[in-house]
């Protein structure tokens, strides 16, 4: 079954600090790619995809994504910590079924100290 | 625009009782998508649909039925709660899928505690 990896289900990191979140996917053929956030009691907020073109991706917030395809990675990146940014944050893949459903990694929870 | 509304927000169920989750958009999406939360476990699909009319089982339907009669709406049905329910539960929605790589939108939930 394809499968979405997130390692590390808690990351503390100090303000100003990198930001750095895992994620690896399953498949050998290229998924669609997602990054979403939650905040405390929220629903999911999209951060950032990718679908085809340029492996790095731009989204909210200052973070960014590289998908490489040889390592079947998708890791979450942001220069520098703000206190703001502690939430959960999930990856999710879409293989392109006839469902469109995403397959989310079971979350990680980003802490950061002042 | 409100997107993907949700109701109710909370709600405490006794063991064996019934309800509705309500879910509805308004961003004309033909799919729909009810997901289940629970701690480290990440999200669990339930049911979805492709279209007003058609439905369909995801990896944990077991305890839930849906419908969907119009675009916009789809409620999810638990018949007999049980513990095991508890959890959050999200709906989303995306547009026609002419391929994949489409955002989903989610609701903000429904907190669902079954004692």
């Amino acid at each position: 079954a394809q499968s979405v990896t997130q390692l590390g289900s808690h990351v503390s990191v100090s303000e100003g600090a990198l930001v750095l979140l895992r994620c690896n996917y399953s498949s050998s053929v290229p998924p669609y790619l997602f990054w979403y956030v939650q905040y405390p009691n929220q629903g999911l907020q999209l951060l950032l995809k990718y679908t085809t073109g340029a492996t790095l991706v731009k989204g909210i917030n200052g973070f960014e994504a590289e998908f490489k395809k040889s390592e079947t990675s998708f890791h979450l990146t942001k220069p520098s910590a703000h206190m703001s940014d502690a939430a959960e944050y999930f990856c999710a893949v879409d293989y392109g079924g006839s469902q469109g459903n995403l397959i989310f990694g079971k979350g990680t929870k980003l802490s950061v100290k002042p | 625009n409100a997107g993907v509304t949700q109701t109710p927000k909370f709600r405490i169920l006794k063991i064996g009782q019934s309800m509705t989750l309500q879910c509805t958009q308004d961003m004309n999406h033909n799919y729909m998508y009810w997901y289940r939360q629970d701690p480290g476990m990440g999200l669990k699909l339930i049911y979805y649909s492709v279209g007003a009319g058609i439905t369909d089982k995801g990896e944990v339907p077991n305890g839930y039925n849906v419908s969907r009669s119009t675009t916009e709406d789809f409620p999810l049905r638990l018949e007999l709660a049980a513990p095991s329910q508890t959890s959050v539960y999200f709906c989303a929605s995306t547009s026609l899928r002419l391929a994949g790589g489409y955002e989903q939108y989610f609701g903000p939930g429904t907190r669902l505690t079954v004692t």
